[in-house]
């Protein structure tokens, strides 16, 4: 079947605006993480949902950020009052188990420029 | 505090030359390591993964290595082709956690 999937794939916003990122994972995963990864940066968690457990939001660089699952599948995290830190391109990865490990496989990110 | 270094930052080859990336971590209690391929553009794509008690892992002109008592692992491309330019990402998880610790990458160009 089609893999995670994300939209837009490129954002550009205004300072101050509010942007909504969307990922669809892959059917049947339970779990789904975003990322977001700056120039020359390894990937920086940012949330993790599993299931219908609490998500860790540990990750998430201030109250500018959120996110949510609905119904267990698509993602959604929402940036208000973007600043240009924010600039980044933000990915999402859905896990399965395969064996006795877990799978993560990436969408293709959204490339969001704050100017 | 658990790290993922790679090393070298750039790598520029010629086409049908091997290469060897390096991949030191400080991740504790280990779980297990991953190679990632990243496209310009696009997600990661996994190459491998090897847990704890695997040594090496291969998929086609890849090969990965893991020494988890050095705590090092190397990814070996053969034969180097255009299409291997990318950024390979080394990245570690945990036992008992859900997080993985990425490295910042190795960005390799092979050239005609």
């Amino acid at each position: 079947g089609a893999g995670v999937s994300q939209s837009p794939s490129n954002k550009v916003t205004e300072k101050g605006k509010d942007v909504e990122l969307r990922c669809d994972p892959i059917s049947g995963h339970t779990a789904l993480y975003w990322y977001r990864q700056s120039l020359g940066q390894g990937l920086e968690f940012l949330i993790y949902f599993q299931g219908n457990s609490a998500p860790d939001k540990s990750g998430l660089p201030s109250d500018r950020f959120s996110a949510e699952r609905t119904g267990g599948s698509v993602s959604t995290l929402t940036i208000q009052r973007t600043q240009q830190e924010d600039s980044a391109v933000y990915l999402c990865a859905s896990t399965r188990l395969a064996g006795d490990r877990y799978e993560q496989y990436f969408g293709p990110g959204t490339r969001l420029t704050v100017t | 505090k658990n790290q993922v270094e790679q090393s070298p930052q750039s790598l520029i080859i010629l086409e049908g030359k091997n290469c060897t990336l390096q991949c030191n971590y400080t991740v504790s209690p280990f779980s297990n390591l991953r190679w990632y391929k990243q496209d310009t553009g696009r997600g990661p794509v996994s190459l491998t993964i090897m847990t704890f008690s695997e040594n090496t892992k291969s998929n086609g002109r890849y090969t990965a290595t893991l020494d988890a008592d050095t705590k090092q692992s190397s990814l070996h491309i053969t034969a180097s082709q255009l299409s291997d330019s990318a950024s390979y990402i080394c990245v570690v998880s945990g036992s008992g956690t859900y997080k993985y610790i990425f490295g910042t990458g190795t960005r390799l160009k092979v050239l005609a």
